[in-house]
């Protein structure tokens, strides 16, 4: 059974950061790419990050690019958010997501249940 | 960047009536390489993180009831379920996914 689960959130204070963390089981963790999506509350579904299998390459939303940091831990199957200069903006619920396949790897079949960041001080 | 339009913003439908949601995209999602539209359906309750139901604009994901079903093509995209019923009650958000950034809808609040 694959499972997505998200930690490291909780409130910081403006310009403060955090490092979120995603642990991956039950599918084969390098074998594909994989994603951040934040939910502000009560708002809609916002694509944050994604990182290719290997980790060579990064991709960012432009509202966070030059402020965060995905990487991943091949040997520990685990996901990163590093968030530095975080706004109030960036007050969020925070999903790790799977994609479907290497050809589709940025449509999401499995989800976590997010990890809350709260930006205030 | 590209950029995704749905309407309605909200929606109320009477049990077993049909739902209907739009999605627009700024830029054609069918690319020629393969002739397939990188266009994705969610649907999000209350509390949970959203459910994949539909890919490449008309393909069920594994599970979903075929009561919801995909369409369109380029830039216009349909997401109909069939026949209303009360666990449908949902947001749904469409995707675009040929590159990133992969933007969603602003989400449509389905009611009953």
């Amino acid at each position: 059974e694959v499972q997505l689960v998200e930690s490291g959130g909780g409130l910081v204070q403006p310009g403060g950061s955090l490092r979120l963390s995603c642990a991956a089981s039950g599918f084969t963790f390098s074998n594909y790419a994989m994603s951040w999506v934040r939910q502000a509350p009560g708002k809609g579904l916002q694509w944050v990050s994604a990182i290719t299998e290997s980790g060579g390459r990064t991709f960012y939303a432009d509202s966070v690019k030059g402020r965060f940091t995905i990487s991943r831990d091949i040997s520990k199957n685990t996901l990163y958010l590093q968030m530095n200069s975080l706004t109030a903006g960036d007050t969020a619920l925070y999903y790790c997501a799977k994609p479907l396949d290497s050809a589709q790897w940025l449509v999401f079949d499995y989800w976590g249940q997010g990890t809350l960041v709260t930006v205030s001080s | 960047d590209i950029v995704m339009t749905q309407s309605p913003d909200s929606l109320a439908v009477s049990l077993g009536e049909r739902a209907t949601i739009n999605c627009k995209s700024s830029q054609s999602l069918l690319y020629s390489s393969n002739n397939k539209n990188y266009l994705a359906w969610y649907q999000q309750k209350p509390g949970q993180p959203p459910k994949l139901l539909i890919y490449w604009a008309s393909t069920r994901e594994s599970g979903v009831p075929d009561r919801f079903s995909g369409s369109g093509s380029g830039t216009d995209f349909t997401l109909t379920i069939s026949s209303l019923q009360a666990e449908d009650v949902a947001v749904y958000y469409c995707q675009q996914y040929y590159d990133p950034p992969c933007p969603f809808g602003q989400g449509t609040r389905l009611e009953i």
